[in-house]
C-alpha cells in the first residue's frame, strides 16, 4: 500500500542534541511538508519541498533544517537551537494541485519528540 | 488576518445523535477549504476538499457544505467509531502567495 512513513514513532533527546526525523512517501508526490503540532494550537508549517533539492522554510524554521536529495525522502533534523523541540512532528506529502488549486495532503502517523 | 475558527472545541453525543461542527473563515481569496479527520497519536486523513460556496460533499454518515463564511460538516446518526479530531484547513491566495490555515480542531466523542 502506497503512503508515508514517519520512524522513529517515539524519540527521547537531551537538550542540546541534534535530532533527525525521518519520512518516506511511496506515492510518487512531488511535494512534501514538515508539520508541528502542540496542544492548542494549529498545525504550524516547518520546512516544505516541491521538487528535489529545493525547499522552503514555513512559518516556523527556525531551530530546524531539512533536505530533499531523493523524491521519496524528506528528513528533518531539529537541533539544538530549536528552544521548545517537544512536540508531535508531522510529515505529509501531496500530488501538484489543479491550476489555482491545492492538492489534499497525505499524512504520516507522525513522531513524538521529547527532549529533557 | 486570515483566520480559521473551528466549533465547539468538544462535543459528546450519543450514538445515533446527529450533529454538526462548524469552521468560520475570514481568508484573503479563499482557493479550498479542507476536512481533516485525526485518531489520537495518529496523523490527519483527508475527508473532503470544498471550492466554492454551495458546494456539498458526502461520505458515509458525513456531509460537509460550504457558504461564503464557513463550512460545517455534518454528522449523520455517528457511530463510536466516529469519534476523533476533525480538522479544518483553508487555503488562502493572499497576494498570489498561498498558504493553508489550519484550525484547532472539533473533538467528538459518540457515546455507544
Amino acid at each position: 500500500d502506497g503512503g508515508i512513513t514517519q520512524s522513529p514513532k517515539y524519540l527521547f533527546r537531551k537538550e542540546g542534541q541534534n535530532v533527525t526525523l525521518s519520512c518516506e512517501q511511496n506515492l510518487n508526490h512531488d511535494a512534501m511538508y514538515w508539520y508541528r503540532q502542540d496542544p492548542g494550537q494549529g498545525l504550524r508549517l516547518i520546512y516544505y519541498s516541491q521538487i528535489v533539492n529545493d525547499f522552503q522554510k514555513g512559518d516556523i524554521a527556525e531551530g530546524y533544517s531539512v533536505s530533499r536529495e531523493k523524491k521519496e525522502s524528506f528528513p528533518l533534523t531539529v537541533t539544538s537551537a530549536q528552544k521548545n523541540p517537544t512536540a508531535f512532528y508531522l510529515c505529509a506529502s501531496s500530488n501538484a494541485g489543479r491550476a489555482g488549486g491545492y492538492s489534499p495532503l497525505h499524512f504520516g502517523n507522525g513522531t513524538r519528540l521529547t527532549v529533557t | 488576518e486570515d483566520q480559521v475558527t473551528q466549533s465547539p472545541e468538544a462535543l459528546r453525543l450519543q450514538e445515533g445523535e446527529s450533529s454538526s461542527l462548524n469552521c468560520s473563515y475570514t481568508v484573503s481569496g479563499l482557493r479550498g477549504l479542507f476536512w481533516y479527520r485525526q485518531d489520537p497519536g495518529k496523523g490527519p486523513e483527508f475527508l473532503f476538499t470544498l471550492y466554492s460556496a454551495g458546494e456539498e460533499k458526502e461520505k458515509e454518515r458525513l456531509k460537509a457544505t460550504l457558504t461564503k463564511k464557513e463550512s460545517f460538516l455534518h454528522i449523520t446518526a455517528p457511530k463510536p467509531e466516529d469519534s476523533a479530531t476533525y480538522l479544518c484547513a483553508v487555503l488562502s491566495n493572499a497576494g498570489n502567495n498561498r498558504k493553508l490555515i489550519w484550525g484547532l480542531g472539533t473533538s467528538l466523542a459518540v457515546n455507544p
